[in-house]
């Protein structure tokens, strides 16, 4: 089915494990995000893409790695996870600047 | 990008018009307002957005003041299920990054 999705939808890991969670499109969008959102915050930007091969940092990138070798891929490492990590993760893109912005389901990790 | 400041709560009847406001008095020229939705633990959903004039779609209407330091989004017939956290958000064409904020609680009873 074609839009973005993201894997696993859940995920306990304990602290200092390397996790990886997944965003895939299919619209061939330009931009990806990634953000977290924790329990009664907002949505807090941690990496963007602008295209394959670019990222840049958004709001709070320390403990994350991105990469995009595929347009329609961009997948989020916590090399060390931490509690602090514990979080809803939500991905997201966006075909151009001026377009809205589509989010997946979100992958919800618990570091214990 | 400009902040914005936004009701942490609202309530709204069913079938009456939701007017949500946002207050962005330091917008600058080349800033749109967009507006987005979170509906319980969903990803956001983008709602509507403009620069200057007055916009409307099947979702919703958005009205920016002549001075643009404030907009406000309506709902024109709420049901319950648009009970969600509504984020207005402030972003220049030349900025990539959409950044939210913590949004406004809207509850729609019946």
């Amino acid at each position: 089915d074609a839009g973005i999705t993201q894997s696993p939808r859940y995920k306990i890991t304990e602290t200092g494990r390397q996790v990886t969670l997944m965003c895939h499109q299919t619209w061939s969008h330009s931009y990806m995000f990634w953000y977290r959102q924790d329990l009664g915050h907002g949505l807090r930007l941690i990496y963007y893409s602008a295209a394959a091969d670019i990222t840049d940092k958004g709001e709070v990138p320390d403990g994350y790695v991105v990469s995009r070798s595929k347009t329609e891929n961009f997948p989020l490492t916590l090399e060390s996870a931490t509690r602090s990590q514990t979080s809803v993760y939500f991905c997201a893109s966006r075909r151009g600047r001026d377009n809205e912005q589509f989010f997946g389901p979100g992958t919800r990790l618990t570091v214990l | 990008d400009a902040k914005t400041t936004q009701p942490t709560s609202m309530d709204c009847a069913e079938g009456r018009a939701a007017n949500l406001p946002c207050n962005h008095s330091t917008i600058s020229g080349n800033e749109y307002v967009y507006w987005y939705r979170q509906i319980h633990s969903q990803g956001p959903q983008y709602i509507i957005h403009g620069l200057k004039n007055n916009e409307t779609n099947e979702m919703a209407s958005l009205i920016i003041t002549e001075d643009r330091k404030s907009s406000t989004l309506i709902l024109p017939h709420a049901t319950l299920r648009d009970t969600a956290v509504y984020y207005c958000i402030v972003r220049s064409y030349n900025t990539d990054k959409l950044i939210f904020g913590t949004g406004t609680r809207l509850q729609v009873f019946p």
